[in-house]
């Protein structure tokens, strides 16, 4: 198993360029999520999904978009980016439910920053 | 969302029992009790959950008080591979559709 694929790993942006960071995962999983994590914090939540075609937002959603069309795709969309936005982002994923094997599994991390 | 508490940093020696504490003394009964580790440069990474008796794997062990108000993540044998942050977060299925938010954790270091 792959478990969970991040592309690309670094990223350099302008101010005010688009992007897509790309995650995916190949165990089913109906939860997955995106984090960001700034230097010396731990990981805040952007944006979550319970199933294909649910999406919601989580603590720091501001400036980004998100869609999950698809149990293994979960692409985190950056309109328009702005230098605060430089951070290393981490998308998780995770069967949904208790009393099932609930771990979450992350990637390994797009760093990106913003210029 | 109920809290934890962890202390910022902690250090031990290589091959030594280490004891990581937290506290989370407005947990609910639903709440189930979780650590992570984030090795440097590397995602999070389970290491063990509970609800309310001590669990073990080949990881850890974490040891849950009686009132559930504490938990202590148990590595029995400190390697230098266990130095990490370590999270530990409250879990309820229930109610947000079981978001793990990351605390600032316990930077443990290891020395050899």
């Amino acid at each position: 198993n792959a478990g969970v694929t991040q592309t690309p790993k670094f990223q350099v942006l302008k101010t005010g360029q688009s992007m897509t960071l790309q995650c995916a995962q190949d165990m089913n999983h109906e939860y997955m999520s995106w984090y960001r994590q700034d230097p010396g914090m731990g990981l805040r939540l952007i944006h979550y999904s319970v199933g294909a075609g649910i999406t919601d937002q989580g603590e720091v959603p501001n400036g980004y978009n998100v869609s999950r069309s698809t149990t293994e795709d979960f692409p985190l969309r950056l309109l328009s980016a702005a230098p605060s936005q430089t951070s290393v982002y981490f998308c998780a994923s995770r069967l949904r439910g208790q009393g099932r094997k609930t771990e979450a599994f992350f990637g390994q991390g797009t760093r990106l920053t913003v210029v | 969302d109920a809290k934890t508490t962890q202390p910022n940093s902690m250090e031990s020696n290589e091959e030594e029992p280490v004891h990581l504490p937290c506290n989370h003394s407005t947990i609910s009964g639903t709440d189930y009790i979780h650590w992570y580790r984030q090795l440097p440069s590397q995602g999070p990474e389970y290491v063990i959950h509970g609800l309310t008796s001590n669990v073990n794997n080949r990881m850890a062990s974490l040891a849950i008080a009686e009132d559930r108000k504490s938990s202590t993540l148990i590595l029995h044998r400190a390697t230098l591979r266990d130095a990490a942050v370590y999270y530990c977060i409250l879990l309820n299925y229930g109610g947000s559709q079981g978001n793990l938010i990351f605390g600032k954790g316990t930077k443990l270091s290891v020395k050899p």
